[in-house]
């Protein structure tokens, strides 16, 4: 079975701080597929970024960065410069080969007090 | 784009009655999904489809029914409706012709059984 833990139920902090969400998942597939989802007060579901499981480079896209390291199943998400308007809660996925089905993370809340 | 639609957004219920949520996508995705979140925590998996006619159980299966009759729309049943239902519901929708794809969420419906 599969398994997605998010460690940090609620993170605060002071806009344009650096922030880092932590994600630890667990599988015995050999391909996989990992996504982060926000999900603003609004409360629709918005898809950030995603990794496959054969690929560790890490990325950088605009104020959102991600460390990907399979040796230790971790899949960490980074929000540069935060702002009031990145206050949602965060959510990583884990994705399956089987018709795609996805196991998310109890989510991180993300509260940016200006 | 209407990308993924939802209806109903918002519905009481007393317990024991039944009704039927609907789910209509216009991506011409091949697979559908029904998850529910429940206060603090992910979404779970209530039951899938990876193409018309064909429905699977997912995590959380039990008191729910669903049909995908046609390719667009993916129905999930509750039949006799229990307080322990009540959550909200995202219907989501992916491309499977590529394996990589993260799944698009509707807007959800917010159910209580009371």
């Amino acid at each position: 079975a599969q398994k997605v833990t998010q460690a940090q139920t609620e993170i605060s902090v002071v806009e344009k701080e650096d922030v880092t969400l932590d994600c630890v998942y667990e599988t015995r597939d050999t391909t996989y597929y990992l996504f982060w989802y926000k999900q603003p007060p609004s409360g629709e579901l918005v898809f950030l970024i995603r990794r496959n499981s054969f690929d560790e480079q890490n990325e950088i896209s605009g104020r959102y960065s991600w460390n990907f390291q399979k040796s230790t199943s971790s899949f960490n998400f980074t929000i540069t410069a935060s702002q009031v308007v990145d206050s949602a809660v965060y959510f990583c996925a884990l994705m399956d080969t089987n018709a795609g089905k996805s196991t998310f993370g109890d989510g991180t809340t993300l509260t940016v007090k200006p | 784009n209407a990308g993924v639609t939802q209806t109903p957004k918002f519905r009481v219920l007393k317990t024991g009655q039944s009704m039927t949520l609907l789910c209509a996508q216009d991506m011409n995705h091949e697979y559908m999904y029904w998850y529910r979140q429940d206060p603090g925590m992910g979404l779970r998996l209530i039951h899938y489809s990876v193409g018309e006619g064909t429905t699977a159980k997912g995590e959380v299966p039990d008191g729910y029914n669903v049909s995908r009759l046609k390719k667009q729309n993916f129905l999930l049943g509750l039949e006799s409706a229990a307080p322990s239902q009540t959550s909200v519901y995202f219907c989501a929708s992916r491309n499977g012709g590529v394996v990589n794809q993260p799944q698009h969420f509707g807007d959800g419906t917010r159910l209580s059984i009371l």
